[in-house]
């Protein structure tokens, strides 16, 4: 099975502007969480979405958003950008079940912002 | 609040020797903890959850709900276990995901 998949794997924005990163799943996976990964505050939980919708938010400020498609994709955005918004943007799958709550991770987006 | 507290930046052993990587953790339910690692160059794996009580590439965790613990034990240390480790707790009510990760500690084994 192909593993999680992130695009793009690299980004590089202004302050100001917006951002969508996307990720898809393990075929099979239906819950899909977003974490961000900075050299400060380490891995933190950002969202997570089951079926198109939201189940689980993490603290932060409403410029970050989510969705969910049908096929069990997802894409976060980010809206008016900060230069604190720098870090790997990581995206994680599971599956109902028994393996419910192992997370597979993706490779990750770096986005840079200037 | 739930936290995740791995004491240790930086663990540093020789080859053959013992390791324990530290982790301790707040929460007010049945906790859910794992390890993952992320190799060089690799992506985050899980690498054992405590439900599981197995041992993966020789090493092994116990949850010890006295002490709020979940440390990672390794009787001989090899150069391929250099790696991030991170200690993450599993905050889901009804199943839903949200790991709650520790800082991490960066293992690296010497020949």
């Amino acid at each position: 099975k192909a593993g999680v998949t992130q695009t793009p794997r690299y980004l590089i924005k202004t302050r100001g502007q917006q951002v969508t990163l996307s990720c898809s799943p393990i075929s099979g996976h239906r819950s899909v969480s977003w974490y961000q990964q900075t050299p400060g505050q380490g891995l933190q939980f950002l969202f997570e979405y089951f079926s198109e919708t939201q189940r689980n938010k993490g603290n932060f400020p409403g410029r970050f958003s989510g969705r969910q498609f049908s096929n069990s994709r997802s894409e976060m955005n980010v809206s008016t950008l900060e230069l604190g918004d720098s870090a790997l943007y990581l995206c994680a799958s599971s599956l109902l079940g028994t393996e419910r709550n192992i997370q597979y991770f993706g490779a990750g987006t770096r986005l840079s912002v200037l | 609040a739930q936290r995740v507290t791995q004491p240790e930046k930086l663990l540093s052993v020789f080859k053959g020797a013992p390791v324990e990587l530290k982790c301790n953790y707040s929460y007010s339910g049945s906790p859910e903890l794992f390890w993952y690692v992320q190799y060089s160059r690799q992506r985050l794996q899980l690498l054992l959850r405590h439900i599981s009580r197995e041992s993966i590439k020789g090493f092994t965790a116990d949850l010890n709900k006295g002490e709020t613990s979940f440390h990672l034990k390794k009787p001989f240390a090899q150069e391929e276990d250099s790696a991030m480790y991170y200690c993450a707790l599993n905050e889901s009510e009804g199943g839903y995901n949200k790991l709650i990760f520790g800082a991490g500690t960066r293992l690296a084994v010497h020949p």
